[in-house]
């Protein structure tokens, strides 16, 4: 299996343009997890989704975020409209179970809002 | 609120020494306990995984738990300059991984 797939690996938008992240999880996985990683907050669960149904979208910090994963391969999160303070390193993660198994984060996608 | 608390560092150690990488968590119902590696511009990787209270080691590496205090450290042994990362403390609760900040080891040839 090639790992948890996300793209793009980089982008850069304006502020007030819609960005949409993309991300496959492995294989035979029933979880999927998106994080936010920045210098100031540390790695934040965002959402995680378990058998493509959203269970806890807490960490999602405002309306202009949102995420979706219409099957068990698939899974995006958008930010619409974008703002400057929504730029860090968006990760999605995967996991077999949510206890006592490791998850297996792709390559994230850096987002810079300007 | 969940917290994992981590000292940012930089922790810096000499080539060969031991590094002591400590990590408390606030939630007296967690179960399992995560080191991951992060180095600069990559993603998270797990180094090792703890669950019961005491030591477990795995090649360079030993974790230890100590539930009552709420304590989780990661020691490395013989540190080389390839361990210079940043390492993570991970929890599980009830659900999901809550993250600790990470602290940057610095090893210095």
């Amino acid at each position: 299996d090639a790992g948890v797939i996300q793209s793009p690996r980089h982008e850069v938008t304006e502020m007030g343009q819609e960005v949409t992240l993309r991300c496959k999880p492995i294989s035979g996985h029933d979880y999927l997890f998106w994080y936010r990683q920045t210098m100031m907050r540390g790695l934040e669960l965002l959402i995680y989704f378990n058998n493509n149904v959203p269970i806890d979208d807490s960490g999602m910090p405002e309306d202009r975020f949102s995420a979706k994963m219409p099957n068990a391969s698939f899974s995006t999160l958008k930010i619409q409209p974008s703002e400057p303070r929504d730029s860090a390193v968006y990760f999605c993660a995967s996991s077999p179970t949510t206890q006592n198994t490791e998850a297996f984060f792709g390559q994230g996608t850096r987002l810079t809002v300007v | 609120q969940k917290e994992v608390e981590q000292n940012s560092g930089p922790l810096s150690v000499p080539e060969g020494a031991i590094a002591s990488l400590n990590c408390t968590y606030s939630d007296r119902g967690s179960q399992s306990f995560f080191w991951y590696r992060q180095y600069s511009g990559k993603s998270p990787e797990l180094i090792m995984f703890i669950y019961s209270n005491g030591d477990k080691e795995d090649g360079r590496f030993t974790a230890q738990l100590n539930k009552a205090s709420q304590y989780v450290s990661l020691l490395i042994r013989d540190s080389q300059p390839s361990d210079s990362a940043t390492y993570l403390c991970a929890v599980i609760g009830y659900s999901t991984l809550t993250f600790g900040k990470g602290t940057m080891l610095l090893v210095s040839p």
